[in-house]
């Protein structure tokens, strides 16, 4: 099956500081990642749809500037937490498709991001 | 936007015993998928329902689709410790491709 590879798998930072997460997809081209957000013992919140070659479509309350998404190829799409602060610890986790309709989502392993 | 409600939001039980898990929304659903979540990993598809009514069997675990696609259940049979986990429903948006909705999830312990 498809397989979506994210890295790091964790990180600490120190507040302040960018954070890069990279989202593969490792035998397949993505036109479409999406990227979520997960608090300790809560469900996923989705926060941007990454589209490769255009502007990122962030959901109501996502910053866009504090988080930056790239997905310059189909098979990678980044998700940079910019000057991050103890508030953005979370897990992150990416998902990806190999169309953009009706078609089975492969999620990464997440990345737990924790900010000191 | 589209609400998945899902309950309960929390369940222990024993080994062997048997549980249910609820979907429920006021919309209705081209289909509606089901994931179990580890800790520190990303959600693995279970299954995905589409049709009205449908039952679909996963060794243990069967899954219903309401007839009016607004609901679905998870029903666990004789229950392992390996059952432990975050199960979440989810749904794609309608017009939005294939972005999901997700449930609040509801976290399984099954003690030995």
């Amino acid at each position: 099956g498809a397989v979506v590879s994210q890295h790091p798998s964790w990180v600490i930072c120190k507040s302040g500081t960018s954070v890069k997460i990279e989202c593969r997809s490792l035998d397949f081209q993505a036109t479409t990642m999406f990227w979520y957000r997960q608090f300790p013992k809560q469900s996923l919140m989705l926060m941007a749809t990454s589209n490769e070659g255009s502007k990122a479509t962030y959901e109501q309350g996502v910053e866009k500037d504090k988080f930056l998404i790239n997905h310059a190829s189909l098979t990678l799409s980044t998700l940079t937490v910019t000057s991050a602060h103890p508030e953005d610890s979370s897990f992150y986790i990416c998902s990806a498709s190999k169309h953009s309709t009706n078609e089975k989502l492969f999620f990464g392993s997440g990345t737990q991001l924790s900010v000191l | 936007t589209q609400l998945l409600e899902q309950s309960p939001q929390f369940l222990s039980i024993q080994e062997g015993e048997n549980l249910t898990v609820y979907c429920n929304s006021s919309s209705v659903f081209s289909s509606l998928q089901w994931y179990r979540q580890e800790p520190g990993e990303g959600p693995v598809l279970l299954v995905t329902v589409v049709t009205g009514g449908e039952v679909k069997k996963l060794k243990r675990l069967t899954f219903q689709f309401g007839d009016a696609r607004k609901d679905s259940s998870l029903h666990i049979t004789a229950a392992q410790p390996g059952d432990t986990g975050l199960y979440l429903c989810a749904a794609p948006n309608w017009g939005a491709g294939n972005m999901l909705t997700f449930g609040g999830g509801t976290r399984l312990m099954v003690k030995p």
